[in-house]
């Protein structure tokens, strides 16, 4: 069974400041999606890492994927308010497409930005 | 920009009582998705449909719960008797594929259901 883990799970930043999110899983996947989720909203697709070193920026936000470390990180840079929210990381599909389309999410990182 | 629906937002209903949440999937998007909230919690998988035929559905989808796809836009997920610990927010999702490989999911916006 796929196991995700984030951490931190709760991270107070101040604006300007840099951090990394970090996403571990246990078993092999071809695939991780990074996602963001604002109180009581949905889930909102910020990047789709799909091979081993695949690096993705948007804005002060970057993903890096290291399938053989089974790694994620989400790196963000000079953190302004508005980028506080839930960020979920999650694997999806396995090894030879045993579970295809399924995504397991982590437990989340609640990221809170003070001016 | 197309965008996945999800009816009713809010839905409140006894326990027992069945209750069925109503998705419309992007129009040229062939996956399917339920994923569940539990409030303060992480998103869990329930199922996935393909080819009006479920693909992988986990523990959570046990007997009270079902999909159909009734027609050619909608996609609903029924659960038959409600219990109290079914109360979350349902998000529905879909994607596209492209030579077998998929692409992000897009999620609604949600339903939440709270069962008293």
């Amino acid at each position: 069974e796929l196991k995700v883990e984030q951490n931190p799970l709760f991270l107070s930043m101040q604006e300007g400041k840099n951090y990394t999110i970090y996403c571990n899983y246990s078993t092999t996947s071809d695939r991780l999606y990074w996602y963001r989720q604002d109180p009581g909203k949905s889930l909102e697709s910020l990047f789709v890492l799909l091979s081993n070193g695949a690096v993705k920026q948007e804005g002060r936000l970057m993903a890096s994927l290291d399938t053989k470390a089974r790694l994620s990180t989400l790196h963000i840079t000079a953190a302004v308010h508005d980028l506080s929210a839930t960020y979920f990381c999650a694997p999806g599909g396995g090894a030879g497409g045993t579970s295809y389309g399924k995504l397991t999410f982590g437990q989340g990182t609640i990221l809170t930005v003070h001016p | 920009e197309p965008e996945v629906t999800q009816t009713p937002s809010h839905q409140v209903t006894q326990m027992g009582q069945e209750v069925i949440l109503r998705c419309v999937p992007i129009s040229n998007h062939l996956y399917f998705y339920w994923y569940r909230q539990i409030l303060g919690q992480k998103v869990e998988f329930l199922v996935s449909f393909y080819n009006n035929e479920i693909s992988e559905k986990s523990e959570i989808f046990d007997d009270q719960f079902s999909v159909e796809r009734p027609d050619g836009s909608n996609f609903t997920l029924k659960i038959r008797s409600t219990k109290l610990e079914d109360s979350a927010m349902y998000f529905c999702a879909s994607s596209e594929a492209d030579g077998g490989i998929l692409f992000e999911q897009y999620f609604g916006p949600g339903t939440r259901l709270t069962v008293t």
